[in-house]
């Protein structure tokens, strides 16, 4: 079975904190990660994209990945009300029998951050 | 923004009728999914499509059938709605890795 593991929280950090949250993937042929962001109410949006092993950061974000631990996470710094969101961590992966030419994504169930002002 | 729009946004309907939700697209992407999303389960494939006629299963396709016979459109059909099948749907494209997503049709079978 291929998984994407999530804590659910809520996690609840103060205005201006790191805010952490952790992603754990079952499938070793997994290449390409991803964070994204949803609103209450609202569809997902893609906020961070990492391919290769280490860290990547986009303004107050940084992707980590560790493919040898299976582990992928997400940084907020200076976290900010509007941060508050549910994030879903989903993980690409080629369909079996197409040859790699088709694909998708399994997302994990997310979880809920709230940022206290 | 992939220019992907859904419909109808909103819809009440009773058990055992048939329902269809439509997903457009204006951007020619290949890849087209259907999920649904659910308290407590995250977001979860239905179905998914790699091109007009071309459609695959995902991991929650039982009484949920697919058509898509043009590349902008990919349709999603309940054939006889149930209470379980009251959700969230979205649709979505990919393209280059990223997922991009229509703004959800919530669906309530009562």
């Amino acid at each position: 079975q291929k998984e994407v593991e999530q804590n659910s929280g809520p996690l609840s950090v103060p205005e201006g904190a790191i805010a952490s949250l952790n992603c754990t993937y079952s499938d070793r042929g997994s290449q390409s990660f991803f964070w994204y962001r949803q609103y209450s109410g609202k569809s997902p949006e893609l906020i961070m994209s990492i391919y290769s092993n280490g860290d990547k950061e986009d303004g107050r974000f940084t992707a980590q990945l560790n493919k040898a631990s299976q582990y992928v996470s997400l940084l907020i710094r200076d976290s900010q009300p509007s941060d508050s969101a549910t994030y879903l961590c989903a993980v690409i992966l080629p369909v079996e029998n197409s040859g790699g030419s088709n694909y998708k994504l399994t997302f994990g169930k997310g979880t809920l951050l709230t940022v206290n002002p | 923004d992939a220019g992907i729009t859904q419909s109808p946004r909103h819809k009440v309907t009773e058990t055992g009728t048939p329902v269809t939700l439509r997903c457009h697209q204006t951007e020619n992407h290949r890849y087209m999914y259907w999920y649904r999303q659910d308290p407590g389960h995250g977001l979860r494939l239905i179905h998914y499509s790699y091109g007009v006629k071309d459609t695959d299963k995902g991991e929650v396709s039982d009484g949920y059938s697919v058509s898509r016979s043009k590349t902008e459109d990919f349709l999603l059909t309940l054939e006889s709605a149930t209470s379980s099948q009251t959700s969230v749907y979205f649709c979505a494209t990919l393209r280059q890795g990223r997922q991009y997503f229509g703004p959800g049709t919530r669906l309530t079978v009562t």
